[in-house]
């Protein structure tokens, strides 16, 4: 069964390095996402991305978060300067844009910002 | 705006024994909602979805909720708990309307199940 994969499954990085997380969603879905869940905290809204664009944002997706899908295959979330309340289980999903809001989720990749 | 709240954060059971996370949202509009499983080291995996069709939703592993509009409730329940259900569990609502998979998750719920 097809699924999503994302890369790394884990990453310890130090504050203000930046960061690169994959994700490589499943081949015949056409809207993804990222969503993040710091420790005991829900798990919360960043980004939607739609035709190589972003089609809705988080308050929490600032100028330090960026996406893209460079390749028609992987899809990235880049923080471009990491800070410590940026660790955090990052998942990707995808979907098919149906009206019912069905998403399939990897199985995240954990950032830990020292 | 739309909300998610999990009764309970820690819900603790007997092998055996009836299950019961609760869930109640606020939405403005007719929702979509969802139950995902998270296990250990794993990520969210869809149990079951509401649709607008039946308002009782069956989904895997035996676990089944019911949509009540009078009371804004989505709870889930699977009447016999087993060892390999103990896990996190959300619960999250979907408003519709253009933005496709934005979901709004409650806090989660974490299933203990005792032998």
């Amino acid at each position: 069964e097809p699924e999503v994969t994302q890369t790394p499954s884990h990453q310890v990085t130090q504050m203000g390095q930046e960061v690169i997380l994959r994700c490589v969603p499943i081949s015949n879905h056409l809207y993804f996402y990222w969503y993040r869940q710091i420790l005991g905290q829900k798990v919360e809204f960043l980004v939607s991305f739609y035709n190589n664009e972003i089609s809705e944002k988080s308050e929490i997706f600032d100028d330090q978060f960026s996406v893209e899908r460079p390749d028609g295959s992987n899809f990235t979330l880049k923080i471009r300067s990491t800070k410590l309340e940026d660790s955090a289980m990052y998942f990707c999903a995808g979907g098919r844009g149906t009206n019912t809001g069905e998403l399939f989720f990897g199985e995240g990749s954990r950032l830990t910002v020292l | 705006a739309q909300s998610v709240t999990q009764l309970g954060s820690h819900v603790s059971v007997s092998e055996g024994a009836l299950v019961l996370l609760r869930c109640n949202y606020s939405s403005s509009v007719p929702p979509y909602l969802f139950w995902y499983v998270q296990y250990p080291n794993q990520g969210l995996q869809l149990l079951l979805k509401y649709t607008s069709a039946a308002t009782l939703v069956k989904g895997i592993n035996g676990f089944e909720a019911e949509f009540k509009k009078s009371e804004t409730s989505f709870h889930l329940t699977k009447p016999s708990a087993h060892m390999s259900d103990a896990a996190e569990y959300f619960c999250a609502v979907y408003a519709g309307g253009t933005s496709y998979g934005k979901l709004t998750f409650g806090q989660g719920t974490i299933l203990t199940v005792h032998p």
